[in-house]
């Protein structure tokens, strides 16, 4: 059975930095496609990056550009999003997706909370 | 970006009942490849979303056949045959046709 596992999430003042982590399970993780989508309190779902197989390309939304950066590790089966210059907005739960193909999220973690505030 | 808009945004229904959501797209999903990326999503309360249907009208693992998908180009639609109390949740559409990939606002379906 699948199991992605996130955690690193928690409280952290503007203009601070968090590294969410993601630890995967019960498939081949290194033939697969992985992303973060995130969602904010009461509102709705939001891409915020993929990485490929070999993580030789990684795709941030422009919200996110230059602030954080997926990246992962195939030996240990996990996924990571470093988050700098955190805002306000950046709050909300993250959730490590699967992609199987073409932003396909066939399978999500249970999120984990980050909350940026003062 | 492409945007997609949901309709309506809260749907009111009776178990037993047909249900249906529109998605619409800002620009055609059809891919140079000839394919339609284009999912839905149902969250149940206090849970992660779930796939429902992926490429507009395949069932995903699991995914009982009163869904079902339809559509195409800027039109998307999604069906419940018959309503049960353990499809209340919000479902969401998202294309994945065009970079970044974005998701409809979300329409929740609660039980009269």
């Amino acid at each position: 059975e699948v199991h992605l596992v996130e955690s690193g999430g928690g409280l952290v003042q503007p203009g601070g930095s968090l590294r969410l982590s993601c630890a995967a399970s019960g498939f081949s993780f290194g033939i697969y496609w992985m992303a973060w989508v995130r969602q904010a309190p009461g509102k709705g779902l939001e891409w915020v990056a993929n990485i490929n197989q070999d993580g030789s390309q990684k795709y941030h939304v422009a919200s996110v550009e230059g602030r954080f950066t997926v990246s992962r590790d195939n030996a240990k089966n996990s996924l990571d999003l470093q988050m700098n210059s955190l805002r306000d907005e950046d709050s909300g739960v993250y959730y490590c997706v699967r992609d199987a193909g073409w932003y396909n999220c066939d399978c999500w973690g249970q999120g984990s909370l980050v909350t940026v505030s003062s | 970006d492409v945007v997609m808009t949901q309709s309506p945004l809260s749907l009111p229904v009776t178990p037993g009942q047909p249900a249906s959501i529109s998605c619409r797209s800002s620009q055609s999903l059809v891919h140079s490849d000839g394919s339609t990326y284009l999912y839905w999503f149902q969250q149940r309360p206090g849970q992660s979303p779930r796939r429902l249907i992926d490429k507009v009208s395949n069932r995903g693992s699991g995914v009982p056949d009163r869904f079902s998908g339809s559509g195409s180009g800027t039109d998307f639609t999604l069906k419940l045959s018959r309503v049960e109390a353990e499809d209340v949740g919000v479902y969401y559409c998202m294309q994945g046709t065009q970079w970044p990939p974005t998701f409809g606002q979300g329409t929740k379906v609660e039980i009269k």
